[in-house]
């Protein structure tokens, strides 16, 4: 069964940066590209980028430019987002999801508090 | 970055009933969209993909449809579990968008 496990919650200081991690399983990891979607009650969900997992390559919502930073790890299956100068806008959850979305993780929550 | 209307914002509704809930993109989006379900706490899940593509697993009460600018996830039977936020997400253009959600109670 597909599934994508991230890492924990997060707490951070304003100006400091975070690196979530996305494991994905049950299926051929590089067949799909991974996206990363933030969700906050404010905001609601918005749609950061997504990483070809067999090139590396990516693309990212201009919003989330200079902010977000994927990566991945072909060895190991595992998807990054790296989340940069972090400002209290920033405290939401972020989930992983397969392709265009057909799975999901089940998000971190990222809190930025001084 | 073409944005997503979804309507009502809230909806109540009996078991049992049908319900139609809505989704209004501002510039065609030829069909991709896809809809979502979230529960308190837990992630979205989809339930259609392409408008009207049933995903895996999704019981045939939920069903979908449209074109253009306008979409529609229908549940044909309401059921106490399908208590949830709705989400609309188009595909079509770069970035993709998500609706607001409608959240769906029991009356």
């Amino acid at each position: 069964q597909v599934q994508l496990q991230q890492s924990g919650a997060e707490l951070a200081k304003p100006g400091s940066s975070v690196k979530i991690s996305c494991k994905a399983s049950g299926y051929t990891f590089t067949s799909y590209y991974i996206s990363w979607i933030k969700q906050t009650t404010g905001q609601g969900l918005e749609y950061i980028g997504y990483i070809n997992t067999g090139s590396g390559g990516t693309n990212y919502n201009e919003k989330f430019k200079g902010k977000a930073t994927l990566t991945v790890d072909k060895s190991s299956s595992t998807a990054f987002m790296q989340l940069s100068s972090l400002t209290p806008d920033d405290s939401a959850v972020y989930y992983c999801a397969r392709g265009t979305t057909d799975y999901w993780g089940q998000g971190v929550m990222v809190t930025v508090s001084s | 970055d073409i944005q997503m209307t979804q309507s009502p914002s809230v909806l109540s509704a009996s078991v049992g009933d049908r319900v139609t809930l809505n989704c209004k993109a501002s510039q065609n989006i030829n069909k991709y969209l896809n809809w979502y379900q979230q529960k308190l706490g837990e992630a979205p899940k989809l339930l259609i993909y392409n408008t009207n593509n049933l995903q895996t697993g999704i019981p045939s009460r939920f069903s979908g449809s449209g074109s253009g600018t306008d979409y529609t996830l229908t549940i044909s039977s309401l059921q106490p579990e399908d208590v949830a936020t709705y989400f609309c997400f188009q595909h079509n253009s770069w970035p993709g968008t998500f609706g607001a959600g409608t959240k769906l109670e029991l009356k």
